[in-house]
């Protein structure tokens, strides 16, 4: 069966410091690939997304950047986080190519920033 | 531009009730639409997926409705459970383009004993 991991579940950052988050899936092959972030109160706001290895879309500009070097391995990164980059990001994952495609998520990672 | 509304931020149901939550979509036209349920500091779930072409869905005590003319959809939660405590997201695909979801802002349910 399929799985993803996303680590760490808790991070207290300084404002300016670098950020990684790192997301893994098993049980599929070249999966599509999200990271999305949920402010509090707020929905959740797509920020990357991934149909393959080193190819990623931005929907929001942002100090936030992605990386995708292995099929099953999804990583968030930033060099100088801000205030407003707090929020509890979720990573994801479909099935390539499928319609209707559901999304199957992590167990999130808090950020806070301050 | 594509927006989604869930009626209400909260909704209090007395346990053994109907819940039933609001999703309405505006310069939408879309394939299908999904409900995701999630819980306090956890990745939303999948529940269920309506296609345009199905007017209602059910999977045990859910249903779920879907009006495309009214651009709606209903979510019931029928005989309601403390358990079903969560906040509920809809979700639904753009226009056009790759298939990448937006979610509506969801509601929170808390169903009392």
């Amino acid at each position: 069966s399929q799985t993803i991991h996303q680590w760490p579940a808790t991070l207290v950052q300084p404002v300016g410091s670098p950020l990684s988050l790192e997301c893994t899936v098993e049980g599929t092959s070249n999966p599509n690939l999200y990271w999305y972030r949920q402010a509090a109160g707020r929905g959740l706001q797509l920020l990357f997304y991934s149909i393959g290895i080193d190819q990623i879309s931005s929907e929001v500009p942002q100090n936030l950047s992605a990386s995708r070097p292995q099929d099953r391995q999804f990583i968030l990164s930033s060099k100088k986080l801000l205030l407003s980059d707090s929020g509890f990001y979720l990573c994801a994952w479909s099935v390539y190519g499928a319609t209707n495609e559901k999304l199957f998520f992590g167990s999130g990672t808090q950020l806070s920033v301050l | 531009s594509q927006k989604i509304e869930q009626n209400s931020e909260a909704l209090n149901i007395q346990e053994g009730k109907t819940a039933t939550l609001t999703c309405n979509y505006t310069n939408y036209s879309p394939a299908y639409l999904q409900w995701y349920r999630q819980d306090p500091g956890r990745g939303p779930v999948f529940l269920l997926l309506i296609r345009e072409n199905e007017k209602e869905k059910r999977k045990e005590r859910l249903k779920v409705t879907f009006d495309t003319t009214l651009k709606q959809s209903l979510f019931h939660i029928t005989a309601s459970q403390p358990a079903d405590s969560a906040t509920y997201l809809c979700a639904l695909p753009p226009n056009f383009g790759n298939e990448k979801l937006t979610f509506g802002t969801g509601t929170r349910l808390t169903i009392i004993p």
